[in-house]
């Protein structure tokens, strides 16, 4: 069965920098585009990324263009978040999500992880 | 980017109510919308993609219609499982976009 697993999270201080992984098992993790989505604290969720089955295309969301970088590791079965000069709008509960069908990511999110938790704060 | 709304953002219902959700879209997406449903303090779950397919697992009282820039969700028969948020989501375009949440309480 599919499991994505999120690790990363934690307290960061504004400006500074994060990485976020996602380790993905139970399907070809390189046949699949895969997506980023948050929810900040008792709000609704924001889609912020996704990266194609070979990491030849990825899309931003407007709130984190230029500062988040979203990449894979077909070798490891595992997705990235780089996060820059972080915010503390970014706080949020970070999910990964595979892709319904699509390579491309041009899919919804079919499938989820159970989300790791970025707090931005000094 | 396109704005998706949804309504009501809340309601109440007993066991076994009929409930319809509706979200529009504030531009054409055709069917690429999928429905979302999320419990407190756990992942969402995906219910329906294309707008009317069945995700593999769900029960079959869920079911979408709708195309264009409207849609709706219907729980034919409320169970107590179902109390919970339910976003839509539409992957027309990026950047792709949610509906602001209806939460589902019990009457």
């Amino acid at each position: 069965q599919v499991q994505l697993v999120e690790s990363g999270g934690g307290v960061v201080q504004p400006g500074r920098s994060l990485r976020l992984s996602c380790a993905a098992s139970g399907f070809t993790f390189s046949s699949y585009g895969m997506h980023w989505v948050r929810q900040a604290p008792g709000k609704g969720l924001e889609w912020v990324a996704v990266i194609s089955y070979d990491g030849s295309n990825k899309y931003y969301a407007d709130s984190v263009k230029g500062r988040f970088t979203i990449s894979r590791d077909n070798s490891k079965n595992t997705l990235y978040l780089q996060m820059n000069s972080l915010r503390a709008e970014d706080t949020a509960v970070y999910y990964c999500a595979k892709d319904q069908e699509t390579a491309a990511g041009t899919g919804p999110c079919g499938y989820w992880g159970q989300g790791t938790l970025v707090t931005v704060s000094s | 980017d396109i704005q998706m709304t949804q309504s009501p953002s809340s309601l109440s219902a007993s066991v076994g109510d009929r409930v319809t959700i509706t979200c529009r879209a504030s531009q054409g997406i055709s069917s690429w919308l999928a429905w979302y449903q999320q419990k407190p303090e756990k992942a969402p779950k995906s219910l329906i993609y294309a707008a009317s397919s069945l995700q593999s697992g769900v029960p079959s009282r869920f079911s979408g219609s709708g195309s264009g820039t409207d849609f709706t969700l219907t729980i034919s028969s409320l169970q107590p499982e179902d109390f919970a948020t339910y976003y839509c989501q539409q992957y027309n375009s990026y950047p792709f976009t949610f509906g602001g949440g209806t939460k589902v309480e019990i009457k």
